[in-house]
């Protein structure tokens, strides 16, 4: 069953400007992951945050975790054109589960 | 490169066609995973090798065949499929026990 939720579905923002998804899953997790996917390609693994942490930094990622509300967020800021992609969170409980991902775009 | 190879990147095959999708990381992980990506869909788990050892078949139909003759090497051994079964396969790897899973780039398979 899917376990992440990712909002907004689509994103579509200007060059330089901040960008946020968010991701509300269902059940008790280990860690949550993002994982970013250019067009039919593989997912790459961007960043892992654990149950007991609240955020965390990564470069140009933030990252927070609020397991009362079982949702997290994904801030990329500065954006680039490069940035262009879809991101997925991933929560790990017994196994790793998809959500269906932000596609997001960043116009030049 | 990922570490994570997937051949092959594309394959076009008939109902009928019996054909092979190969993954082969170079990572030394000890655990390999099929996913299946239908557009629109979230990531679906197909199944999950530990150490060579099926632990897990996300109810798979039997058309779709699974090997793992090493810690290194995944296939999946593809018959008679339908129509729906066009999508990405990605393939992933991971250290058992630990976080991150790497992906390879995919094969983007359509059943004609």
């Amino acid at each position: 069953s899917q376990q992440g939720e990712e909002d907004p579905q689509a994103l579509s923002i200007q060059e330089g400007e901040n960008a946020t998804m968010n991701c509300s899953y269902k059940t008790s997790i280990n860690n949550l992951q993002w994982y970013r996917q250019n067009s039919g390609r593989g997912l790459v693994h961007l960043i892992l945050i654990r149950s007991n942490e609240r955020e965390k930094h990564s470069g140009r990622l933030r990252v927070t975790l609020d397991t009362s509300k079982k949702s997290s967020s994904l801030l990329i800021t500065a954006s680039r054109a490069a940035d262009t992609a879809s991101y997925f969170c991933a929560t790990v409980g017994e196994k790793l589960t998809f959500g269906t991902g932000t596609r997001l775009t960043i116009i030049p | 490169e990922t570490g994570v190879t997937q051949t092959p990147r594309h394959l076009v095959m008939g109902m009928t066609n019996k054909k092979s999708l190969k993954c082969e990381q170079h990572l030394g992980h000890n655990a390999m995973y099929w996913y299946k990506q239908s557009a629109k869909k979230p990531l679906e788990l197909m199944f999950v090798y530990n150490f060579k050892e099926q632990t897990e078949n996300n109810s798979v139909p039997s058309r779709f065949s699974p090997e793992c003759p090493n810690s290194s090497h995944l296939f999946l051994h593809l018959h008679t499929l339908q129509p729906e079964d066009s999508a990405l396969y990605l393939c992933a790897s991971s250290q058992a026990g630990a976080d991150g899973y790497t992906f390879g780039s995919g094969t983007r398979l359509t059943v004609v």
